[in-house]
Protein backbone atom coordinates (compact mmCIF):
# COMPACT_ATOMS: atom_id res chain seq x y z
CA UNK A 1 0.00 0.00 0.00
CA UNK A 2 1.69 2.94 -1.43
CA UNK A 3 -0.43 5.70 0.50
CA UNK A 4 0.62 9.19 -1.87
CA UNK A 5 3.14 8.93 -4.68
CA UNK A 6 4.77 12.45 -5.13
CA UNK A 7 7.31 13.00 -7.98
CA UNK A 8 9.71 14.25 -8.49
CA UNK A 9 11.25 14.26 -4.99
CA UNK A 10 13.84 17.04 -6.25
CA UNK A 11 14.37 19.55 -9.05
CA UNK A 12 16.03 22.52 -9.67
CA UNK A 13 14.69 25.27 -11.98
CA UNK A 14 15.33 28.35 -13.92
CA UNK A 15 13.42 31.43 -13.24
CA UNK A 16 10.65 31.06 -15.72
CA UNK A 17 10.24 27.95 -16.39
CA UNK A 18 7.39 25.91 -16.13
CA UNK A 19 6.70 22.51 -14.25
CA UNK A 20 4.27 19.59 -12.84
CA UNK A 21 4.29 18.01 -9.69
CA UNK A 22 2.52 14.93 -10.05
CA UNK A 23 0.33 13.06 -6.79
CA UNK A 24 -1.24 10.18 -6.64
CA UNK A 25 -3.03 8.38 -3.94
CA UNK A 26 -4.27 4.58 -3.87
CA UNK A 27 -6.44 5.05 -0.62
CA UNK A 28 -9.64 5.33 -2.34
CA UNK A 29 -10.14 9.34 -0.34
CA UNK A 30 -11.87 11.45 -2.22
CA UNK A 31 -10.06 14.93 -1.13
CA UNK A 32 -7.07 15.78 -1.89
CA UNK A 33 -4.36 19.11 -1.09
CA UNK A 34 -1.42 20.69 -2.25
CA UNK A 35 0.86 22.31 0.91
CA UNK A 36 4.21 24.15 0.62
CA UNK A 37 6.77 24.61 3.87
CA UNK A 38 9.03 27.15 4.46
CA UNK A 39 11.20 27.60 7.36
CA UNK A 40 9.33 28.85 10.20
CA UNK A 41 5.75 29.05 8.55
CA UNK A 42 4.63 25.63 9.06
CA UNK A 43 2.30 24.46 6.13
CA UNK A 44 0.22 26.55 3.80
CA UNK A 45 -2.50 25.46 2.10
CA UNK A 46 -1.84 26.22 -1.98
CA UNK A 47 -4.78 24.20 -4.01
CA UNK A 48 -7.04 21.57 -2.71
CA UNK A 49 -9.88 19.25 -4.68
CA UNK A 50 -12.67 18.75 -1.85
CA UNK A 51 -13.60 15.61 -4.67
CA UNK A 52 -13.43 14.65 -8.22
CA UNK A 53 -14.19 17.39 -10.47
CA UNK A 54 -13.77 20.19 -8.16
CA UNK A 55 -10.80 22.52 -7.05
CA UNK A 56 -10.47 25.48 -5.19
CA UNK A 57 -8.06 28.33 -3.74
CA UNK A 58 -6.47 28.04 -0.60
CA UNK A 59 -4.08 30.31 1.21
CA UNK A 60 -1.22 31.29 -1.27
CA UNK A 61 -2.41 30.10 -4.53
CA UNK A 62 -0.93 33.21 -6.72
CA UNK A 63 1.78 31.67 -9.61
CA UNK A 64 -0.60 28.27 -9.29
CA UNK A 65 -2.59 25.80 -10.96
CA UNK A 66 -4.03 22.56 -10.26
CA UNK A 67 -5.76 19.47 -11.64
CA UNK A 68 -7.98 16.90 -10.62
CA UNK A 69 -7.12 14.18 -13.42
CA UNK A 70 -9.24 11.77 -11.48
CA UNK A 71 -9.69 10.23 -8.30
CA UNK A 72 -6.55 9.30 -7.56
CA UNK A 73 -4.56 12.11 -8.77
CA UNK A 74 -4.16 15.67 -8.00
CA UNK A 75 -1.10 17.78 -10.16
CA UNK A 76 0.34 21.25 -9.51
CA UNK A 77 1.74 23.46 -12.21
CA UNK A 78 4.13 26.35 -11.98
CA UNK A 79 3.60 28.09 -14.92
CA UNK A 80 6.70 30.59 -14.87
CA UNK A 81 8.44 29.76 -11.67
CA UNK A 82 10.07 32.34 -9.54
CA UNK A 83 12.52 32.28 -6.90
CA UNK A 84 9.79 32.83 -4.19
CA UNK A 85 8.60 29.25 -5.35
CA UNK A 86 11.48 27.57 -3.64
CA UNK A 87 10.36 25.22 -0.99
CA UNK A 88 9.60 21.78 -0.07
CA UNK A 89 5.69 20.92 -1.73
CA UNK A 90 3.66 18.38 0.06
CA UNK A 91 0.72 16.40 -1.47
CA UNK A 92 -2.10 15.19 0.99
CA UNK A 93 -5.24 13.55 0.99
CA UNK A 94 -7.94 12.81 3.43
CA UNK A 95 -11.05 10.22 3.40
CA UNK A 96 -12.95 13.31 2.74
CA UNK A 97 -13.18 17.36 3.60
CA UNK A 98 -15.03 16.81 6.42
CA UNK A 99 -13.30 16.87 9.91
CA UNK A 100 -12.97 13.63 11.33
CA UNK A 101 -10.07 12.35 9.03
CA UNK A 102 -6.11 13.43 9.04
CA UNK A 103 -4.30 13.86 6.43
CA UNK A 104 -1.87 11.28 4.53
CA UNK A 105 1.11 13.32 3.19
CA UNK A 106 3.47 11.68 0.44
CA UNK A 107 6.75 12.47 0.76
CA UNK A 108 7.16 15.82 -0.48
CA UNK A 109 8.84 17.61 -3.61
CA UNK A 110 11.97 19.75 -3.00
CA UNK A 111 12.36 22.90 -5.34
CA UNK A 112 14.74 24.99 -5.78
CA UNK A 113 14.14 27.94 -8.52
CA UNK A 114 17.43 29.88 -9.53
CA UNK B 1 -8.49 35.54 9.89
CA UNK B 2 -8.03 32.05 11.95
CA UNK B 3 -4.31 32.12 13.26
CA UNK B 4 -2.81 29.15 14.87
CA UNK B 5 0.62 29.69 17.16
CA UNK B 6 2.91 27.29 18.42
CA UNK B 7 5.50 27.94 21.28
CA UNK B 8 8.15 26.92 21.58
CA UNK B 9 9.69 27.07 18.40
CA UNK B 10 12.79 25.46 19.11
CA UNK B 11 13.07 22.75 21.91
CA UNK B 12 16.51 21.38 23.29
CA UNK B 13 15.95 18.64 25.35
CA UNK B 14 17.92 16.41 27.18
CA UNK B 15 16.86 12.58 27.06
CA UNK B 16 14.81 11.35 29.85
CA UNK B 17 13.22 14.62 30.54
CA UNK B 18 9.96 15.60 29.96
CA UNK B 19 8.69 18.35 27.68
CA UNK B 20 5.40 20.49 26.57
CA UNK B 21 4.49 22.56 23.28
CA UNK B 22 1.60 24.80 23.17
CA UNK B 23 -0.92 25.61 20.29
CA UNK B 24 -2.99 28.51 20.40
CA UNK B 25 -5.55 29.68 18.18
CA UNK B 26 -7.00 32.89 17.93
CA UNK B 27 -10.35 31.38 17.12
CA UNK B 28 -12.64 28.49 18.57
CA UNK B 29 -11.27 25.29 17.17
CA UNK B 30 -13.66 22.50 15.85
CA UNK B 31 -10.94 20.13 16.10
CA UNK B 32 -7.49 20.45 16.74
CA UNK B 33 -4.97 17.13 14.97
CA UNK B 34 -0.93 16.83 15.75
CA UNK B 35 1.63 16.04 12.99
CA UNK B 36 5.19 14.84 13.70
CA UNK B 37 7.49 15.58 10.98
CA UNK B 38 10.95 13.94 11.48
CA UNK B 39 13.78 15.43 9.94
CA UNK B 40 13.85 15.31 6.21
CA UNK B 41 10.43 13.65 6.24
CA UNK B 42 7.08 14.48 5.57
CA UNK B 43 4.46 15.07 8.21
CA UNK B 44 2.69 12.01 9.65
CA UNK B 45 -1.02 12.54 11.47
CA UNK B 46 -0.74 11.46 15.24
CA UNK B 47 -4.25 12.12 16.94
CA UNK B 48 -7.44 14.38 16.61
CA UNK B 49 -9.29 15.72 19.11
CA UNK B 50 -12.94 16.91 19.48
CA UNK B 51 -13.75 17.68 22.72
CA UNK B 52 -13.17 19.98 24.84
CA UNK B 53 -11.19 19.67 27.75
CA UNK B 54 -10.33 15.91 26.14
CA UNK B 55 -7.23 13.93 27.02
CA UNK B 56 -5.43 11.34 24.84
CA UNK B 57 -2.52 9.80 25.35
CA UNK B 58 -0.14 7.38 23.19
CA UNK B 59 2.36 5.81 25.37
CA UNK B 60 5.02 8.53 26.65
CA UNK B 61 2.36 11.25 24.48
CA UNK B 62 -0.16 13.12 26.36
CA UNK B 63 -2.45 15.77 24.14
CA UNK B 64 -5.21 18.03 25.90
CA UNK B 65 -7.25 20.25 24.45
CA UNK B 66 -8.29 23.12 26.37
CA UNK B 67 -11.78 23.63 27.75
CA UNK B 68 -12.58 26.76 25.90
CA UNK B 69 -11.29 24.73 22.42
CA UNK B 70 -8.83 27.67 21.73
CA UNK B 71 -5.35 25.87 22.91
CA UNK B 72 -3.62 22.46 23.14
CA UNK B 73 -0.65 20.71 24.63
CA UNK B 74 1.50 17.67 23.71
CA UNK B 75 3.33 16.90 26.81
CA UNK B 76 6.18 14.22 26.15
CA UNK B 77 7.56 12.27 28.86
CA UNK B 78 10.78 10.48 29.05
CA UNK B 79 12.35 12.28 25.84
CA UNK B 80 13.85 9.86 23.98
CA UNK B 81 16.32 10.34 20.87
CA UNK B 82 13.70 8.91 18.74
CA UNK B 83 11.59 12.34 19.08
CA UNK B 84 12.91 14.15 17.40
CA UNK B 85 11.23 15.99 15.10
CA UNK B 86 8.91 18.90 14.16
CA UNK B 87 5.41 18.55 16.00
CA UNK B 88 2.79 20.56 14.36
CA UNK B 89 -0.94 21.51 15.32
CA UNK B 90 -3.34 21.66 12.89
CA UNK B 91 -6.61 23.65 13.84
CA UNK B 92 -10.21 23.50 12.14
CA UNK B 93 -12.40 26.74 13.02
CA UNK B 94 -15.36 26.18 14.63
CA UNK B 95 -17.98 25.39 11.81
CA UNK B 96 -18.03 27.34 8.71
CA UNK B 97 -18.58 25.90 5.76
CA UNK B 98 -15.39 27.40 3.65
CA UNK B 99 -13.07 25.86 5.90
CA UNK B 100 -14.43 22.28 5.43
CA UNK B 101 -11.07 20.10 4.75
CA UNK B 102 -8.86 23.18 5.47
CA UNK B 103 -6.90 22.70 8.58
CA UNK B 104 -4.74 25.43 9.35
CA UNK B 105 -1.34 24.59 10.60
CA UNK B 106 0.73 26.26 13.26
CA UNK B 107 4.39 26.82 12.53
CA UNK B 108 5.85 23.59 14.55
CA UNK B 109 7.55 23.13 17.23
CA UNK B 110 11.13 21.83 16.30
CA UNK B 111 12.97 19.51 18.57
CA UNK B 112 16.33 18.27 19.13
CA UNK B 113 17.15 15.57 21.81
CA UNK B 114 20.71 15.43 23.35
CA UNK B 115 21.63 12.00 24.66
Amino acid sequence: NAGVTQTPKFQVLKTGQSMTLQCAQDMNHNSMYWYRQDPGMGLRLIYYSASEGTTDKGEVPNGYNVSRLNKREFSLRLESAAPSQTSVYFCASKMDRGANYGYTFGSGTRLTVV
Amino acid sequence: GQQVMQIPQYQHVQEGEDFTTYCNSSTTLSNIQWYKQRPGGHPVFLIQLVKSGEVKKQKRLTFQFGEAKKNSSLHITATQTTDVGTYFCAGLAFSTTDSWGKFQFGAGTQVVVTP
